[in-house]
């Protein structure tokens, strides 16, 4: 099974600022690796496909990066409907898998 | 419009039983793998089961194997998720979620709402 480990678990900025966020796989997923921002209360939303793919209507703010092992979801320049947790998860092997997350905070 | 629908969760014993069902429309479901994702409280997201659009081929995280079993009946649009042999640690909220047309059924650009499931005695 292919372990995502995002860093880092919290991240506390303020609107305006840039956001870097990292996911690593044990092994190599190739670009196979999705990135979701989800809301309290709320079901995930996909922002991110095959690393660097944003999703249908998702803001430009928004981009993604990585192939193998490392990647990085990148938001521009916060907005302060961003502040959320953000999740990645692989399709390269069976059984699927997520990142435990990183909740991005207001400052 | 896409729309996913969850129904059947609640409250059930150890070692019970519970069925999930998705009601799925405004899309071709038979031409398109689904998945249940869940969530317990205050937790991450969990990948729980895949099934191909034929049903012909299903997935299971180690976490389910051999408790839950994942089907769908195309001529009712629903996807389903027998979930026997219920633990403690099975509550959680669970997601019907469909691949948005470009990730090869495994990515997620629809949810349901959710369905909880609460396993306790």
């Amino acid at each position: 099974e292919i372990v995502l480990t995002q860093s880092p678990a919290t991240l506390s900025l303020s609107p305006g600022e840039r956001a870097t966020l990292s996911c690593r796989a044990s092994q190599s997923v190739s670009s196979y690796l999705a990135w979701y921002q989800q809301k309290p209360g709320q079901a995930p939303r996909l922002l991110i496909y095959d690393a660097s793919n944003r999703a249908t209507g998702i803001p430009a703010r928004f981009s993604g990066s990585g192939s193998g092992t490392d990647f990085t979801l990148t938001i521009s320049s916060l907005e302060p409907e961003d502040f959320a947790v953000y999740y990645c998860q692989q399709r390269s092997n069976w059984p699927l898998s997520f990142g435990q997350g990183t909740k991005l905070e207001i400052k | 419009e896409v729309q996913l629908v969850e129904s059947g969760g609640g409250l059930v014993q150890p070692g019970g039983s519970l069925r999930l069902s998705c009601a799925a429309s405004g899309f071709t479901f038979s031409s398109y793998a689904m998945s249940w994702v869940r969530q317990a409280p205050g937790k991450g997201l969990e990948w729980v089961s895949a099934i191909s659009g034929s049903g012909g081929s299903t997935y299971y995280a180690d976490s389910v194997k051999g408790r839950f079993t994942i089907s769908r009946d195309n001529s009712k649009n629903t996807l389903y998720l027998q979930m026997n042999s219920l633990r403690a640690e099975d509550t959680a909220v669970y997601y019907c979620a469909k691949d948005p047309g470009y990730c090869g059924g495994d990515c997620y650009g629809y949810w349901g709402q959710g369905t909880l499931v609460t396993v306790s005695s």
